[in-house]
């Protein structure tokens, strides 16, 4: 089945500084990508997502690429801000098929004004 | 638009007994995925229902099953629970047979076992 890896655990950048959250599959039949942010003590919240059919996908201060070929996909946080800190989760599944959405174990994002 | 709705909020129970949760989903959604997100973990996927079928299952016992009712609402049951159960659980709603895409969580059941 898939696997998913996410990097890193923990990360703290200064306010206004860029992240980035790595991720990696295992099932090359996986063509959607979504990531999820979770704030302390409330429900993960869909922030972007992307299919396989696409590379690069923006949204404001937040991008998501994926590179098919490597296996993997990346979150990319511009300009960051205080309200930013959360836990980021990828996710990766089939869009047809008997195959779950798989998800990543988690980055802590702390923003640091 | 009502987003996604679980109940209750908040749940102890003692070892070997059985729990009930709920879940409503998004409106215009009619698949329900369920998941276990322990504590500094991501989210583990327990089973999807879709038209009042399970269509996938995760990696839980026997012990975990569930329902969908015909207004697409749906009930998460674990029965003999273990201590190892304690988690927070997720439903989340998305379209379509199968949806993966978009979907959207509820706030979650926080379950206690002791």
């Amino acid at each position: 089945g898939e696997n998913v890896e996410q990097h890193p655990s923990t990360l703290s950048v200064q306010e206004g500084d860029s992240a980035v959250i790595k991720c990696t599959y295992s099932d090359s039949a996986s063509n959607y990508f979504p990531w999820y942010k979770q704030e302390l003590g409330k429900r993960p919240q869909l922030i972007i997502d992307i299919r396989s059919n696409v590379g690069e996908k923006k949204d404001q201060r937040i991008a998501v690429t994926l590179n098919k070929t490597a296996k993997h996909f990346s979150l990319h946080i511009t300009e960051t801000q205080p309200e930013d800190s959360a836990v980021y989760f990828c996710a990766a599944g089939v869009r047809t098929g008997n195959t779950p959405l798989v998800f990543g174990k988690g980055t802590r994002l702390s923003v640091i004004a | 638009d009502a987003g996604v709705t679980q109940s209750p909020t908040h749940l102890i129970k003692t070892r070997g007994q059985q729990v009930t949760l709920r879940c409503s989903p998004k409106s215009g959604h009619d698949t329900v995925s369920w998941y276990q997100q322990a504590l500094g973990q991501g989210p583990q996927f327990i089973f999807q229902y879709y038209e009042e079928e399970e269509r996938q299952r995760g990696n839980f016992p026997d012990r975990f099953s569930g329902h969908q009712f015909p207004n697409y609402s749906s009930e998460l049951n674990v029965n003999a629970l273990l201590l190892g159960d304690s988690a927070l659980y997720l439903c989340a709603s998305s379209i379509g047979q199968g949806g993966i895409y978009e979907q959207y969580f509820g706030p979650g059941t926080r379950l206690t076992v002791t």
